[in-house]
C-alpha cells in the first residue's frame, strides 16, 4: 500500500500556475508533509514544509486541508528550469518519522 | 552546494566485487541516509543513522552494510554486487532524526555493475 500518491506526469506552459496534489491517507498526527524537487542526476532539494493550513515561501506554496490526507504544492508562474521531479514526504507511520520514505514523484514538464 | 559531500562520483566495477561509498554531512548534522536511485525503482531509502547509531531500516539488502563513525561520516558497502545494484546512491544529512528535518542531498555516486 502506497505511502503517497502523485500523479506520475504532469505538463504546463510557461508562465502558468501548477498545482501537484498529494495523497496521504495514513499521515500520522506529528508528520509534516515535506516536498523536494530533483532534476536529472542530482540529489533532491528541499522546496517547502508544512504541518497544516498554509506555508508560502520564496518559491512556491503549500496547501493542507484540515483532515491533512493530503496536500498540494503550488508553483506560480512556472518557468522551463521548474522542468523536474517533484516528490511529497510523509513520515512512516508504522516505524514513526525515522523513516523517510519518498513517494513515486511527479514529472512536470513545462513547455516553451 | 548542500554541504553534502559523496565520493566516488562515479564508481565502475564487476559482478561480485565489493565496493564502498563514501559520505560526509552538513557541518554538525547528524543524522545520514542512504537511498538507491534506480530507472525503475524511484528514490527507494536504505538506512539512517544518527549519531553513529542506527535508527531506521528500509529496503536494504542483506549484501549492504553501513555504518557512521565517531566523526559523522558514513559509509555504505556494497558486496557481491549484482547487475541489478547499479543505480544512483544518495547520501543526505539532516541536523536532527525527524520529519520535521529538512534533508540536504549529496550529489550522488554513479556505480555502474559491468
Amino acid at each position: 500500500l502506497a505511502k503517497t500518491t502523485q500523479p506520475i506526469s504532469m505538463d504546463s506552459y510557461e508562465g502558468q500556475e501548477v498545482n501537484i496534489t498529494c495523497s496521504h491517507n495514513n499521515i500520522a498526527t506529528n508528520d509534516y508533509i515535506t516536498w523536494y524537487q530533483q532534476f536529472p542526476s542530482q540529489g533532491p532539494r528541499f522546496i517547502i514544509q508544512g504541518y497544516k493550513t498554509k506555508v508560502t515561501n520564496e518559491v512556491a506554496s503549500l496547501f493542507i486541508p484540515a483532515d491533512r490526507k493530503s496536500s498540494t504544492l503550488s508553483l506560480p508562474r512556472v518557468s522551463l528550469s521548474d522542468t523536474a521531479v517533484y516528490y511529497c514526504l510523509v513520515g512512516d507511520p508504522n516505524f514513526g518519522n525515522e523513516k523517510l520514505t519518498f513517494g513515486t514523484g511527479t514529472r512536470l514538464t513545462i513547455i516553451p | 552546494d548542500s554541504g553534502v559531500t559523496q565520493t566516488p562520483k562515479h564508481l565502475i566495477t564487476a559482478t561480485g566485487q565489493r565496493v564502498t561509498l563514501r559520505c560526509s554531512p552538513r557541518s554538525g548534522d547528524l543524522s545520514v541516509y542512504w537511498y538507491q536511485q534506480s530507472l525503475d525503482q524511484g528514490l527507494q531509502f536504505l538506512i539512517q543513522y544518527y549519531n553513529g547509531e542506527e535508527r531506521a531500516k528500509g529496503n536494504i539488502l542483506e549484501r549492504f552494510s553501513a555504518q557512521q563513525f565517531p566523526d559523522l561520516h558514513s559509509e555504505l558497502n556494497l558486496s557481491s554486487l549484482e547487475l541489478g545494484d547499479s543505480a544512483l546512491y544518495f547520501c543526505a544529512s539532516s541536523a536532527g532524526r525527524g520529519l520535521s528535518e529538512k534533508l540536504f542531498f549529496g550529489s550522488g555516486t554513479q556505480l555502474s555493475v559491468l
